[in-house]
């Protein structure tokens, strides 16, 4: 089973300001890599996939790079609406797919 | 508009059995994948199941393996969730979503979820 590790666990940042999201996974997933937001009480959105490819109706703030084990999420300048929880999920080698645990975006 | 809509969700006791389903709109059913995923309270995310387009191919978590069956129907455009020998860890709310593809390999991704049905097992 491929394990994804996400760090760090909340991030604190101030509207406009940068955020960088790091996830990596145990072995060799290429870049099949997927980006997902999660607001409270919703269900999960994809942001970006293949590593880098953002969704259709993604803001271009949005960002994502990496292949292999390393990737990175960055979104270049906070909105409110951004606060969220963001997961990584590799379907390069699987059953199981496998999501990391989570990064928690939080207001400073 | 491509809409996902999960129901049958509930309160069980342990040792016993629920059935999801998850009915689809506004896309070609048949030739996507589609797969379960679940969250259990204050939780992140965890795959379950999954599914081809035919229906022909199907894979599961170790943690639900002979428990749990996934299942379509793609004359109704349903996705269905057979959950039997519910065990207190099976809390949790589940997500219908829907994969980017058919296509092998199996590069797949979810491109869109449904809201969730929380199952409870809990005597």
């Amino acid at each position: 089973e491929v394990v994804m590790t996400q760090s760090p666990a909340t991030l604190s940042v101030s509207p406009g300001e940068r955020a960088t999201l790091s996830c990596r996974a145990s072995q060799s997933v290429s870049s099949n890599l997927a980006w997902y937001q999660q607001k409270p009480g919703q269900a999960p959105r994809l942001l970006i996939y293949g590593a880098s490819t953002r969704a259709t109706g993604i803001p271009a703030r949005f960002s994502g790079s990496g292949s292999g084990t390393e990737f990175t999420l960055t979104i270049s300048s906070l909105q409110s609406e951004d606060f969220a929880v963001y997961y990584c999920q590799q379907y390069g080698n699987w059953p199981p797919q496998t999501f990391g645990q989570g990064t928690k975006v939080e207001i400073k | 508009e491509v809409q996902l809509l999960e129901s049958g969700g509930g309160l069980v006791q342990p040792g016993g059995s629920l059935r999801l389903s998850c009915a689809t709109s506004g896309f070609t059913f048949s030739s996507y994948g589609m797969g379960w995923v679940r969250q259990a309270p204050g939780k992140g995310l965890e795959w379950v199941s999954a599914i081809s387009g035919s229906g022909d191919y199907t894979w599961y978590a170790d943690s639900v393996k002979g428990r749990f069956t996934i299942s379509r129907d793609n004359s109704k455009n349903t996705l269905y969730a057979q959950m039997s020998s519910l065990r207190a860890e099976d809390t949790a709310i589940y997500y219908c979503a829907k994969y980017s593809g058919d296509q092998v390999p199996r590069y797949w991704y979810f491109d869109l979820w449904g809201r969730g049905t929380q199952a409870t097992v809990s005597s």
